[in-house]
């Protein structure tokens, strides 16, 4: 167990509504990621925040967007939803005192969208 | 921008035998860190093992260890004595150095099948 929790397990949207994704960070850590992982491929970056402010972005549209509060823990939101974005979504936290800034994975939310 | 490879799709190994997953990578970067992670079916990424670029010295954690050879990109994952437990995706990931913020790359996956 890595100690990052996200929330919910699974849920099932339609096409055109919006979500939000839950996440808590590993104690002592500051960063949190998050990633997309379609079924049968590896994870694709999403953003990054860092004391509250998204510091880094993947090649993903401004419908994904996300949180960060005073406590590192994290939201994703995605609106208007796609038939493409039903995928496994991965939180990761992580901490600038780690020189390598290792990841440690929760144990993701499965998103289907209809 | 950086990518990650990982060629071999799927690999089967007896119990107890030593089996070696393929990686490598393209950057034009001189720091960066290199990982394996293990996804079970439980979905769970969880960290295997991380090379800094700027170590020689290969990492090595318990049964698992890499191969790093930083003038062919290639970053391999050696496994020996093959458990049970060890069946599961295995992806290799890349990051740039510090003050880098865009993510980790991750390759495909190869999917590790453990035979008893």
């Amino acid at each position: 167990e890595t100690g990052v929790t996200q929330s919910p397990t699974h849920l099932i949207k339609t096409r055109g509504q919006q979500v939000t994704l839950r996440c808590s960070s590993q104690s002592g850590h500051n960063t949190v990621s998050w990633y997309q992982q379609a079924l049968g491929q590896g994870p694709q970056f999403i953003f990054q925040y860092y004391r509250e402010e998204e510091n880094g972005r993947g090649n993903f549209p401004p419908r994904f967007s996300g949180l960060q509060f005073p406590n590192y823990s994290s939201e994703l939101n995605v609106n208007a939803l796609e038939l493409d974005d039903s995928a496994l979504y991965l939180c990761a936290s992580s901490s600038y005192r780690d020189r390598v800034e290792t990841q440690y994975f929760g144990p993701g939310t499965r998103l289907l969208v209809l | 921008a950086q990518t990650v490879t990982q060629s071999q799709p799927e690999m089967s190994v007896q119990e107890a035998e030593t089996v070696t997953l393929s990686c490598t990578y393209d950057t034009s970067e001189s720091d960066y860190y290199l990982f394996w992670y293990k996804q079970p079916p439980s979905r769970q990424m969880i960290l295997v093992i991380r090379q800094e670029a700027y170590k020689q010295q290969n990492a090595t954690e318990n049964r698992f260890s890499v191969n790093f050879q930083k003038a062919a990109k290639s970053f391999s994952l050696k496994i020996s004595d093959s458990q049970l437990g060890d069946a599961a995706m295995y992806f290799c990931a890349y990051r740039r150095g510090q003050g880098g913020a865009d993510g980790l790359t991750f390759g495909k996956g190869t999917h590790l099948i453990i035979q008893p």
